[in-house]
């Protein structure tokens, strides 16, 4: 049952232009959402996150977007750049405190093309 | 000025063995984790510890026993390894009270 849901695997995206990745969640007590960036034979780098008291998240080139009614987030990157080219995961928890844990999506591979 | 370490990178070993993957942070978080990447690509959690008290153990075999000898250190070891044990193991922390959690850059393991 996997309650983390990223559906594309892959996306694809010019140089410059607008990256959208997306996120979907079936757990209703999840309150703090997370973004990651993998590079190959690295581990996940954390790149934003959102409270679910918020609905917009913005650092610098990256923005979180939350719409809680539809259990959906997304990642903006604006403009896109070939160094973001990696796998993104979405996360999310339930409950802060002494060691939530994480739930990830399966990730979506981001090629930024020339 | 590494923040959270793993070692081995990699590690090659034959089904039956014993083996340990050592973690370390000098972030000085309360909080420490493990978890596995299968060959799908899904991060599923397996320990939390937090101060060296286990908070979360997520139904793993009890041939996986963590050990944090402190709160900068979460060791895992592994009995009677199986092929199916075969993932890249990701080393975690965090500061107390907050969710952003910081990865190590994994262990490889791999069993014959």
């Amino acid at each position: 049952d996997q309650q983390v849901k990223q559906n594309s695997p892959s996306l694809s995206v010019q140089e410059g232009r607008i990256s959208i990745l997306n996120c979907d969640y079936t757990n209703s007590m999840f309150d703090y959402f997370l973004w990651y960036k993998k590079y190959p034979a690295e581990g996940p780098t954390f790149l934003i996150s959102i409270s679910s008291i918020k609905d917009k998240n913005e650092d610098g080139r990256f923005t979180v977007f939350l719409n809680k009614s539809a259990k959906h987030l997304s990642l903006h990157i604006v403009p896109s750049q070939p160094g973001d080219s990696a796998v993104y995961f979405c996360a999310a928890s339930a409950g802060s405190g002494t060691a939530s844990k994480l739930t990830f999506g399966t990730g979506t591979r981001l090629q930024v093309t020339l | 000025d590494t923040a959270v370490s793993q070692t081995p990178k990699y590690l090659v070993t034959q089904m039956g063995n014993d083996k340990s993957i050592k973690c370390e942070q000098n972030l000085g978080h309360d909080t420490m984790y493990w978890y596995k990447q299968d060959s799908k690509k899904f991060l599923k959690i397996m320990f939390s510890y937090n101060n060296k008290e286990l908070i979360i153990n997520e139904t793993v075999p009890n041939r996986f026993s963590p050990k944090s000898p402190d709160k900068a250190h979460l060791n895992l070891h592994i009995n009677s390894l199986e092929l199916g044990d075969s993932a890249v193991y990701f080393c975690a922390s965090s500061p107390l009270g907050t969710d952003t959690q910081y990865f190590g850059p994994g262990t490889r393991l791999t069993v014959l």
